[in-house]
């Protein structure tokens, strides 16, 4: 069975850092490339960064460019995602998401961590 | 960017209806189309990806179609667990995705 279990979110001030982890289970984790994906309280659904198989190739959405970096550890099958220069608008559930291919089709999430930030 | 609009935004149907949403993009993404169904305070599940091809394990009272810019999801026979939040979602760059801002469908 296909798991993904998201860690490491919490309250943060303005201007603090979090790193988020993903423990995956039940799959081939370095054959898959993988996302976080965030949902801000009450609203819908936006994609944050994707981390090819290897980890040699990522891509962000323009508004964490610059401040989060999405990183791999295919011996521990682990997803990370380290945030810094949170703002109030990072606020929201990060989700650990696996892609069925090499598509940007998001087969398997994880439960979701909330990440606050507030003073 | 693609801008993915779904509608309607909010929609009650009654079990047994045949229920229709649709989504529109910006630009033409040939059949580069995803539905995700949201159950509240759940994660997404994958229903249907590349416009019509329907997820393993989804009832076959799901189905998708479309191309180009206009996409429809489709329930054929609405049942009371089908009430939840719908999301189409782009991956025609293959570099970025884009969500739709959701229709969020109730049951009578």
């Amino acid at each position: 069975e296909v798991q993904l279990v998201e860690s490491g979110g919490g309250l943060v001030q303005p201007g603090g850092s979090l790193r988020l982890s993903c423990a995956a289970s039940g799959f081939t984790f370095s054959s898959h490339w993988m996302h976080w994906v965030r949902q801000a309280p009450g609203k819908g659904l936006v994609w944050v960064s994707r981390i090819n198989s290897d980890g040699s190739s990522t891509k962000y959405a323009d508004s964490v460019k610059g401040r989060f970096t999405i990183s791999r550890d295919n011996a521990k099958n682990t997803l990370y995602l380290q945030m810094k220069s949170l703002r109030a608008e990072d606020t929201a559930i990060y989700y650990c998401v696996r892609d069925i291919s090499t598509w940007y089709v998001m087969d398997y999430w994880g439960q979701g961590t909330l990440v606050a930030v507030s003073s | 960017d693609i801008q993915m609009t779904q509608s309607p935004s909010t929609l009650s149907a009654s079990v047994g209806d045949r229920v229709t949403i649709t989504c529109r993009a910006s630009q033409t993404i040939s059949t580069w189309l995803a539905w995700y169904q949201q159950k509240p305070g759940k994660a997404p599940k994958l229903l249907i990806y590349t416009a019509s091809n329907l997820e393993n394990g989804v009832p076959s009272r799901f189905s998708g179609s479309g191309s180009g810019t206009e996409f429809t999801l489709t329930i054929s026979s609405l049942q009371p667990d089908d009430s939840a939040t719908y999301y189409c979602q782009h991956y025609k760059t293959f570099s970025s995705c884009s969500f739709g801002q959701g229709t969020k469908l109730e049951i009578k």
